[in-house]
């Protein structure tokens, strides 16, 4: 089976600097997502992670330790839209043939100014 | 253009109903997926479709059956409906998600807000 845990909320000021941390554990690990989801709206992709590092995307990195089933997602400059639930999904072992992720519960993350 | 589309957006109705709820993706993708997210805000595979063909179907009761007349179609009936299926269901696609080697990232539809009474 496959277990994820990230934090409920969190609440940062804009311009500021979150880390938003994700941690899990998987049989098998073939690749980490992070997405974005505003309230009443669709997910929608930010990052992917298959290998140990960082991987900077304009104000948003996202960060992989695969030997200590870690990640985080980095918010620079800060913006009040970026106010939404932030979600961890990771792609474990095959079943049934396919790398379906699965999805942590989400961090919703408020920007006040 | 829309990629993923669903309909209807929202649906209200009475327990033991029968319903639809229907999607579409224009972006060629082969497999697609329909995704339960709960008031806990949890996202839950339920089934996904590749070339026509069930994957993987995830402990659903079986009143909750997927039909995909075409590659670009993924339809979920749901018959008998219970007060726990008010949730919001999300259908997605993706390109392939077989070889789990690529980086391979799921589009989502809008959401349905489902609602029984």
């Amino acid at each position: 089976g496959q277990n994820i845990d990230q934090p409920t909320e969190m609440t940062a000021t804009e311009g500021a600097i979150v880390q938003i941390n994700c941690t899990y554990q998987t049989s098998g690990f073939n690749g980490l997502f992070w997405y974005q989801q505003h309230a009443g709206e669709a997910p929608t992709f930010l990052s992917y992670n298959v290998l140990d590092g960082l991987e900077e995307k304009g104000r948003f990195s996202s960060f992989l330790s695969r030997s200590k089933g870690y990640s985080y997602l980095l918010l620079k400059e800060l913006q009040m839209k970026d106010s939404a639930s932030y979600l961890c999904a990771v792609r474990g072992a095959p079943a049934g043939g396919s790398y379906i992720p699965t999805f942590g519960r989400g961090t919703s993350l408020i920007v006040h100014p | 253009d829309t990629a993923v589309s669903q309909t209807p957006k929202y649906l209200v109705t009475q327990m033991g109903n029968d319903k639809s709820i229907k999607c579409e993706q224009n972006l060629g993708h082969d497999t697609m997926y329909w995704y339960k997210q709960d008031s806990k805000k949890f996202l839950k595979i339920m089934f996904s479709y590749n070339n026509k063909e069930l994957i993987i179907n995830e402990t659903v009761p079986n009143r909750f059956s997927p039909k995909s007349p075409d590659k670009a179609h993924l339809n979920l009936h749901i018959n008998s409906l219970e007060l726990g299926d008010s949730a919001v269901y999300f259908c997605a696609s993706s390109q392939d998600l077989l070889t789990g080697a690529a980086q391979e990232t799921q589009y989502f539809g809008p959401g349905t807000r489902l609602l029984v009474l």
